[in-house]
């Protein structure tokens, strides 16, 4: 199973949005409404920002938006801020031989 | 709180088995709300989905990893547990325990800090 394709840099000034994309194909991505993404620092566990492609669990910042289309599910910042300088990963469910999840490249958000 | 933590060796042989142990807190492993997860990050490197595990025992595996991997739950000391048979350099990496949450879609919201392990003789 081939990793999810997305940018490896995305830059934005402070409050400005950016949007990170995370391709994938029919059998995961496309297929279902289950893509999540995670913002990770340096030294740090990766933390959930989305689910079920647009839903943001309690806490999370409304700046951080989700959504899909076709087989490329997008992760938008809004309002860039210093503290969001880190990698970014999309991680979907995926269905090929058996079920199982699949991580994206990861894209590193540099703050301007 | 619920609170993952991940024990084990630190390094491991090359073609021996890395066995590393989550122990989790604040909660039992048997709810089936949850399911639990390992992933791993190879220095530098992105983040590796390894395989899950579901209260019933059901297991799911990386397609790519699958012929190396096992992962068991322990109710009794409310821990799960990785296998992984035949490492090599390449399986070097930070790894995680994290639980795959109903709640949220089954996105893994919870996460250990991570253990490194360092495959070499």
């Amino acid at each position: 199973q081939s990793a999810l394709t997305q940018p490896a840099s995305v830059s934005g000034s402070p409050g400005q949005a950016i949007t990170i994309s995370c391709t994938g194909t029919s059998s995961d991505v496309g297929g279902y409404n289950y893509v999540s993404w995670y913002q990770q620092h340096p030294g740090k566990a990766p933390k959930l920002m989305i689910y079920n492609v647009s839903d943001r669990p309690s806490g999370v910042s409304n700046r951080f938006s989700g959504s899909k289309s076709g087989n490329t599910a997008s992760l938008t910042i809004s309002g860039l801020q210093a503290e969001d300088e880190a990698d970014y990963y999309c991680i979907s469910y995926a269905s090929t031989t058996t079920p199982h999840y699949v991580f994206g490249t990861g894209t590193k958000v540099t703050v301007l | 709180q619920k609170q993952l933590q991940e024990s084990g060796p630190g390094l491991v042989k090359p073609s021996e088995t890395l066995s590393l142990t989550c122990t989790v807190s604040g909660g039992s492993i048997s709810s089936s709300s949850y399911h639990w997860a390992w992933i791993r990050q190879p220095p530098g490197k992105g983040l590796e989905w390894i395989g899950n595990i579901y209260y019933s025992g059901y297991t799911y595996y990386d397609p790519s990893l699958k012929s190396r991997v096992t992962i068991s739950l322990d109710t009794s000391k409310n821990q799960f547990s990785l296998n992984l048979s035949s490492v090599t350099a390449a399986d070097t990496a930070m790894y995680y325990c994290a639980r795959h949450s109903s709640g949220v879609g089954n996105a893994m919201d919870v996460w250990g800090q991570g253990t490194t392990v360092t495959v070499s003789s």
